[in-house]
């Protein structure tokens, strides 16, 4: 299995400008995870999905951010407007709900977003 | 909601020494305690997990113990090399549900 696939790995923007990150989850797996990362506020869960519906948004900074999960092979977080502060690396992970490594989340290498 | 607290913030250790990082975490309910290892610009990769019907589990260098009743789990890591300099996250969650991560050990080796 080729892991987690995210996509772009780095995007540079103006601010102002709406951003979409994307994300594949590990086939078979039916959790997916969107965190941030920050030096100043650590790893923060964004979202996440169980079977595709949304369990907590809880920590979606505000209304500029979104995020989707049409089908269970992919997802997506839009930021717009994206501002200067929003620049951090975000990461997708995936788990499953059942079998032997249930709840064991994989991390995707990250998107490196930059708002300029 | 659960809190995970992480401690010591920052550890430098020789090589070859032993090096022990430990988690508390508040709910009860929880039973799935993961570690992840990050090095500089890469992703948080799983290097060793414990769900709570086990008390400990080792892979070669690496171990982890799980106390319930005290609610707190370590990592330990023997023999350390410079490879292992990196930072050390420690989770915690209910099956099916988020992780809460504690805020992170960047260990150092010094050669």
């Amino acid at each position: 299995d080729a892991g987690v696939i995210q996509s772009p790995r780095h995007e540079v923007t103006e601010m102002g400008q709406e951003v979409t990150l994307r994300c594949k989850p590990i086939s078979g797996h039916n959790s997916l995870f969107w965190y941030r990362q920050t030096m100043m506020r650590g790893l923060e869960l964004l979202i996440y999905f169980n079977n595709n519906v949304p369990i907590d948004d809880s920590g979606m900074p505000e209304d500029r951010f979104s995020a989707k999960m049409p089908n269970a092979s992919f997802s997506t977080l839009k930021i717009q407007p994206s501002e200067p502060r929003d620049s951090a690396v975000y990461f997708c992970a995936s788990s499953s709900l059942t079998g032997p490594r249930i709840d064991t989340q994989y991390f995707g290498p990250g998107t490196r977003l930059t708002v300029l | 909601g659960e809190n995970v607290e992480q401690h010591p913030s920052t550890l430098s250790v020789q090589e070859g020494d032993s090096a022990v990082i430990k988690c508390t975490y508040s709910d009860s309910a929880s039973n799935y305690f993961p570690w992840y290892k990050q090095e500089l610009g890469k992703r948080p990769q799983l290097i060793i997990d414990i769900r709570s019907n086990v008390g400990e589990k080792k892979d070669q260098r690496i171990a982890v113990t799980l106390n319930k009743t005290a609610k707190h789990f370590s990592l330990h890591i023997t023999e350390t090399q410079p490879e292992d300099s990196a930072v050390y996250f420690c989770a915690a969650s209910k099956s099916g549900n988020q992780f809460y991560f504690g805020t992170g050990t960047s260990l150092t080796v010094i050669p």
